[in-house]
């Protein structure tokens, strides 16, 4: 079973500044890792896919891969208040499923 | 856009109760799942589907029940709820994550609360 854990689990940023969250998990022989965002009382929106180790850059967001650490990041560059919300880390181990991480609650201040 | 929707958003049970959770997805996506978001948790998947009739446990299965009657629907059941099992409910869906932009579609959720 896939263990994911992600950190840290609040943080607040001013506006502009670089944000940068954790995610960790236990299951190295996992292929693809996900981050999603979830805005208050919405649903899930898909931020940026990652694949090998290394980077992965979409828009403002980018994942950072490395297997062997069994982490990867988002930085999200230029934080702007409509970019608080809750930021999820997910790892696919199998073709079939995606296993979550508990959030980070981020807050961008003006 | 890929639709899936959740009924009903809102209930309200007391422990003992019996509540169904429906899901339906017009996309003609095999995959169908059930996670529940907790605060501190996450999202943690219960149970998932990948065709009528098929069902495969999750992570947090105990006091669930699911059934994906047809291709578009897939209901979760508590036939005894619990206050623990106060939470809200997301159903999604895939056309296979497998693929490199396999997407999860998730619906817009369903608040149980247990008393």
């Amino acid at each position: 079973q896939q263990k994911v854990q992600q950190s840290p689990e609040s943080l607040t940023v001013s506006e502009g500044a670089m944000a940068s969250l954790n995610c960790t998990f236990s299951d190295g022989t996992s292929d693809n890792f996900r981050w999603y965002r979830q805005h208050s009382g919405k649903g899930l929106e898909m931020l940026v896919s990652i694949f090998s180790d290394g980077e992965k850059e979409e828009g403002r967001f980018t994942a950072h891969l490395n297997r062997a650490s069994l982490h990867v990041s988002l930085h999200i560059r230029e934080p702007q208040p409509s970019d608080s919300a809750v930021y999820l880390c997910a790892v696919r181990p199998n073709y079939n499923v995606l296993y979550f991480g508990s959030g980070t609650k981020l807050t961008v201040e003006p | 856009e890929a639709a899936v929707t959740q009924s009903p958003r809102n209930k309200v049970t007391v422990t003992g109760g019996n509540v169904t959770l429906s899901c339906r997805q017009t996309n003609s996506h095999n995959y169908m799942y059930w996670y529940r978001q907790d605060t501190g948790h996450g999202l943690r998947l219960i149970h998932y589907s990948y065709g009528a009739g098929n069902l495969q446990i999750g992570d947090v299965p105990d006091g669930y029940k699911a059934t994906r009657t047809t291709q578009e629907d897939f209901f979760l059941l508590l036939e005894l709820a619990s206050p623990s099992q106060t939470s809200l409910y997301f159903c999604a869906s895939s056309g296979g994550l497998g693929e490199n932009t396999g997407q999860l579609y998730f619906g817009e959720g369903s608040k149980l609360t247990v008393l």
